[in-house]
């Protein structure tokens, strides 16, 4: 059974940028036909999703926060990472990370349980 | 992109009892709908995909039913560690969207 874990700074400054790392046990990152996904929730609202990568690198982004967005793969670690720039009070959220199917069937079997990343000075 | 609106925000049941969550697409999903439950702290758990179809290991008292725009999941008999928040969401179109979130507690 794959695990996912989030790691990073729980506090990020405002206009600064925001990183967090997944990282993925009990199975490699690279194996099967998975893509690798960054969902968020503010406190008291829905689920957002914010981007994902395959393992061959491609990417997809929601269109909301595309401009701001870099998901990058880092085999050689089992990891996954998520940077979003320019940061605002209104990023702040839980954030995860999740498996879901490359093609079709997107829906996310697998997920980290969430790291709180509050945006303030 | 689709808009998911669920119902209703807040649902009050008693252990033992049924709950019948509802999702409502903007336009049409087809059958492309999962359900998520969601604890504070905790692992987001894949309960439904394909709109009906329970994921691994999920109890037979969650049912997923609908098609098009209109979505249900049922919980047939209340236990205590169903309390939660649920959530759906369509993967009919790019973006992947989910709904507000309905909040199953203690009546």
């Amino acid at each position: 059974q794959v695990q996912l874990q989030e790691s990073g700074p729980g506090l990020v400054k405002p206009s600064q940028t925001l990183s967090l790392t997944c990282t993925v046990s009990g199975g490699s990152i690279s194996s099967g036909s998975y893509s690798w996904n960054w969902i968020r929730q503010p406190a008291g609202k829905g689920l957002e999703w914010i981007g994902r990568i395959n393992t061959s690198g491609s990417t997809n982004f929601n269109p909301s926060l595309k401009s701001r967005v870099t998901i990058s793969l880092d085999t050689s670690k089992n990891q996954f990472s998520l940077r979003l720039s320019s940061v605002t009070a209104a990023d702040t959220a839980v954030y995860y990370c999740a498996r879901d199917l490359d093609y079709g069937d997107n829906w996310f079997d697998s997920w980290g349980q969430g790291t709180l990343v509050t945006v303030s000075s | 992109e689709k808009v998911m609106t669920q119902s209703p925000v807040t649902l009050s049941v008693s252990l033992g009892e049924r709950a019948t969550l509802s999702c409502r697409a903007s336009q049409s999903v087809s059958d492309n709908v999962a359900w998520y439950q969601l604890k504070p702290g905790q692992v987001p758990r894949l309960l439904i995909y394909g709109a009906s179809s329970r994921a691994t290991g999920i109890p037979a008292r969650f049912s997923g039913s609908g098609s098009g725009t209109e979505f249900t999941l049922t919980i047939s008999s209340l236990q205590s560690e169903d309390f939660a928040v649920y959530s759906c969401q369509q993967y009919n179109n790019w973006p992947l969207t989910f709904g507000g979130g309905t909040k199953v507690e203690i009546k």
